[in-house]
């Protein structure tokens, strides 16, 4: 079984800054199965990258994914008021389909 | 509009059962795999359970099998998951969430609450 560990748990930063979020897998993820999902309070999370690094439809580029085998990113180049959020990454191509722990991103 | 509604969700005494439904709108349910995740309050997500289109396969996670079943009828457009012998660690907001292939969990419906308390 997979299991995702993501840093950091929190990441306190100020809008236009980058955020760099990490996600690391105990096995290298099948096929390249990894993904990110953004979620705001009181919200179902929302799908941003899939495949490692395509993004969803409607998601604006300044989010971007990437990695493989057991090491992966998810960058936010420039970050928007309305990106300060918790972060998961996830593992789908095996069961069980897991989720890492998350990273909240705050305002510095 | 592609759409996702659970529902079923409420309070149940520990050791009871429950069934959630997921009613899907706008696409071709059948192609999809379904899934459940659920969210205990103030914590992450929690993978629950998935079923291919064809209901040929289902999985669980540890912390529910044995206990919850996953189906669909594809006549309906409906996901369900039978809960049984409810623990108040199941408390959560259950989500029900579309995925095909390489595509990852891109549909999620608004959630269900299900509290599990004497």
């Amino acid at each position: 079984e997979i299991v995702l560990t993501q840093s950091p748990g929190t990441l306190s930063l100020s809008p236009g800054e980058r955020a760099t979020l990490s996600c690391r897998a105990s096995q290298s993820v099948g096929s390249g199965y990894l993904a990110w999902y953004q979620q705001k309070p009181g919200q179902a999370p929302r799908l941003l990258i899939y495949g490692i690094s395509s993004r969803a439809t409607g998601i604006p580029d300044r989010f971007s994914g990437r990695g493989s085998g057991t090491d992966f990113t998810l960058t936010i180049s420039r970050l928007e008021p309305e990106d300060f959020a918790v972060y998961y990454c996830q593992q789908y191509g095996s069961s069980p389909r897991r989720f890492g722990q998350g990273t909240k991103v705050e305002i510095k | 509009e592609v759409q996702l509604v659970e529902s079923g969700g409420g309070l149940v005494k520990p050791g009871g059962s429950l069934r959630l439904s997921c009613a899907a709108s706008g696409f071709t349910f059948s192609t999809y795999s379904m899934n459940w995740v659920r969210q205990a309050p103030g914590k992450g997500l929690e993978w629950v359970s998935s079923i291919i289109g064809s209901s040929i396969y289902t999985y669980y996670a540890d912390s529910v099998k044995g206990r919850f079943t996953i189906s669909r009828d594809n006549a309906e457009n409906s996901l369900y998951l039978q809960m049984n012998s409810l623990r108040a660690e199941d408390t959560a907001v259950y989500y029900c969430a579309r995925a095909k292939g390489v595509s990852g969990f891109d549909i999620w419906g608004q959630g269900t609450m299900v509290t599990v308390s004497s």
